[in-house]
């Protein structure tokens, strides 16, 4: 198939707590994977991006991992603070048949004050 | 602000109408991409098109149809709406034909069909 799964759909931690969301997918091929903030009634905004060369990339408090060999990638978010809260997406590039980017269903992060 | 313009913001319609909704993609980019999120629910992929050409479909009704022309500038036309098709649709340009290029994504027309 193509689909991507992202865990967990909702998500609640305290201000300055860590966050993590994760993301797997199927087609073996895929070699990009960016994830996409999505503010309410916004439209979605890059904030970081990771190619299947490397295994990790940060930016500030951001980072993503990358695990090709168990088809997994992760969003780490630390320090977070409220105007984190919005709906995190992940995305991963199938090549397999016709190119398109695979977009998981979301994850609602709600950071408290 | 992403580059990627889209018109109208709002549109709302009855059933069984056309409307057609505008992209204009950021300057330089050739490939532009449709998309339907629907409320509270993922980014469903309709089409895409390059420097002109359709070059990948998902799923996108029949009753739906897209171009791109050579100032490639894209429109997404829905025909016989139904209450259904009320949703956000958003449209994003890259830069190359290759879909490792990083998506920009316009704010969306936000469709309610009465």
């Amino acid at each position: 198939g193509e689909n991507v799964e992202q865990h967990p759909s909702t998500l609640s931690v305290q201000e300055g707590d860590s966050a993590v969301i994760k993301c797997t997918y199927s087609d073996s091929a895929s070699n990009y994977f960016p994830w996409y903030k999505q503010e309410l009634g916004k439209r979605p905004q890059l904030i970081i991006d990771i190619r299947s060369n490397v295994g990790e990339k940060k930016d500030q408090r951001i980072a993503v991992t990358l695990n090709k060999t168990a088809k997994h990638f992760s969003l780490h978010i630390t320090e977070t603070q409220p105007e984190d809260s919005a709906v995190y997406f992940c995305a991963a590039l199938k090549r397999t048949g016709f190119q398109k980017l695979v977009f998981g269903t979301g994850t609602r992060l709600l950071v408290s004050p | 602000d992403s580059g990627v313009t889209q018109t109208p913001k709002h549109l709302i319609t009855a059933t069984g109408q056309r409307v057609t909704l505008r992209c204009s993609p950021r300057s330089g980019d050739l490939s532009v991409y449709w998309y339907q999120q629907s409320l509270d629910q993922g980014l469903q992929f309709l089409i895409q098109y390059y420097n002109g050409e359709e070059r990948a479909k998902g799923n996108i009704l029949e009753r739906f149809s897209a171009q791109q022309f050579p100032d490639l500038h894209s429109e997404l036309n829905l025909s016989s709406l139904e209450l259904g098709d009320s949703a956000l649709y958003f449209c994003a340009s890259s830069p190359r034909q290759e879909d490792n290029s990083p998506l920009h994504f316009g704010n969306g027309t936000r469709l309610t069909v009465t």
